[in-house]
């Protein structure tokens, strides 16, 4: 089976400049989420999909960050215009609908430096 | 809401040293409880899920536990190797909408 593939795996930006952080969850997951996890943090949830519909987004900067989910597939994070304190890891995790068995399942992230 | 504390937020211990990290969680109505694993600069790797029916699960040297009742987790890792040396992070997964929420996470350092 698999895994959740993400991509790029590093990103260096000047602030200011716009980027897009591509995921492809699990064939099958309906939730998908997008984590940011700045070095030294646990990760923090930017946003929650369920098929192609946002579920959570509360702590999403809307002014700069978009995120969107076409056909309930891949989903696409971008981040514009960047800031020196964007510089983190971006996770991608998908999982089945919830339930006492559902695990999520993690790419391997996009480090992001903006400099 | 959901929150989820880590203890400690960071370890060193001798190799071959059996080990305790901590995991509490605000609420008390979740799926499940996952643990995962974080090499630097990698992404998550799930360890080990405990069912909100379950009581601990186990797989090689390591055992998890939960308890809802007082919002706590436990992962037990024996005889520790440099191996092991990672961050340690803990998920509760809540509600309808699959809401995964983690913890800071306990960052573990095995010495020979």
């Amino acid at each position: 089976e698999a895994g959740v593939a993400q991509s790029p795996r590093y990103k260096i930006i000047e602030k200011r400049q716009s980027v897009a952080f591509w995921c492809n969850p699990i064939s099958g997951h309906a939730t998908l989420y997008w984590y940011q996890q700045i070095l030294g943090q646990g990760p923090k949830l930017l946003i929650q999909f369920q098929n192609n519909g946002v579920v959570d987004d509360s702590q999403l900067p809307k002014d700069r960050f978009s995120a969107e989910r076409l056909k309930g597939v891949d989903s696409t994070l971008k981040i514009q215009p960047a800031k020196l304190e964007d510089s983190a890891v971006y996770l991608c995790a998908s999982s089945l609908p919830p339930s006492q068995f559902t695990e999520a399942f993690f790419g391997q992230g996009t480090r992001l430096t903006v400099v | 809401k959901q929150e989820v504390t880590q203890i400690p937020a960071a370890l060193s211990v001798p190799e071959g040293e059996n080990l305790v990290l901590n995991c509490s969680f605000t609420d008390s109505a979740i799926y499940n409880l996952q643990w995962f694993r974080q090499d630097p600069g990698k992404g998550l790797t799930s360890l080990l899920l405990i069912q909100s029916s379950q009581r601990e699960q186990t797989s090689g040297r390591l055992n998890a536990s939960l308890d809802k009742s007082s919002g706590r987790s436990t992962l037990y890792i024996a005889a520790s190797q440099p191996g092991d040396s990672a961050t340690y992070l803990c998920a509760g997964l809540t509600g309808t909408a699959s809401k995964l929420t983690f913890g800071t996470g306990t960052r573990l350092q095995v010495t020979l």
